[in-house]
């Protein structure tokens, strides 16, 4: 069982927008403002697509968005593209054990319809 | 060009060991937490274990710790893992991945090595 929880898939159309979320506790994705999100085609390493909540690094597209509320984070994409299909995680930095590591939520697998 | 290369995956039998290399290029390696990830065949990903640019902090998983070791040799550019007691459940693609350097993201990562503990 992952520390994050994600929903297992999600689908929308090109063009439409779509939101994954990604909920931890106080001692992960609500205590602090480490929360990253990584796509992962079939096949490929993942790929960091946002960090720190909501900052994309360079050359992602500003499709892409991250958002927090509370112990919920969120990723969202506006105007979706045929190559946004792929596997995404969030991950957090955690301090619910010690000494404190990185969680991964399970993943959510997007189609694009 | 960031490059990670990692190497030494093989097929190992359960209770064996197995040393895990990463060849970083492209930046300054001595600047940078890194880390290993894996990834079990069709399952999610599990971060695994990170140490800091000068070696000096070492955290590890609940499910390695006590059996892997993570090292670097900033001399060399870099990153290794010693497996010990491998079971079954260490079966996976192992990543070796570069801490961004504000937090626990990682910006790069290699293309994996795979690990197969089977008897």
């Amino acid at each position: 069982q992952s520390a994050l929880t994600q929903p297992a898939s999600v689908s929308g159309s090109p063009g439409q927008s779509i939101t994954i979320s990604c909920t931890g506790t106080s001692s992960d994705v609500g205590g602090y403002n480490y929360v990253s999100w990584y796509q992962q085609h079939p096949g490929k390493a993942p790929k960091l697509m946002i960090y720190d909540v909501s900052n994309r690094p360079s050359g992602v597209s500003n499709r892409f968005s991250g958002s927090k509320s509370g112990n919920t984070a969120s990723l969202t994409i506006s105007g979706l593209q045929a190559e946004d299909e792929a596997d995404y995680y969030c991950s957090s930095y955690t301090s619910s054990s010690t000494p404190p590591e990185v969680v991964f939520g399970g993943g959510t697998k997007l189609t694009v319809l | 060009e960031v490059q990670l290369v990692e190497s030494g995956g093989v097929v190992v039998q359960p209770g064996g060991s197995l040393r895990l290399s990463c060849a970083a290029s492209g930046f300054t390696f001595d600047d940078y937490t890194m880390h290993w990830v894996r990834q079990a065949p069709g399952k999610g990903l599990e971060w695994v274990s990170l140490i800091s640019w000068d070696g000096g902090s070492t955290y590890y998983a609940d499910s390695v710790k006590g059996r892997f070791t993570i090292s670097r040799d900033n001399s060399k550019n870099s990153l290794y893992l010693q497996m010990n007691s491998l079971r079954t459940e260490d079966t996976a693609l192992y990543y070796c991945a570069k801490d961004i350097g504000l937090g626990a993201a990682f910006d790069y990562w290699g293309q994996g090595t795979l690990v197969t503990v089977s008897s």
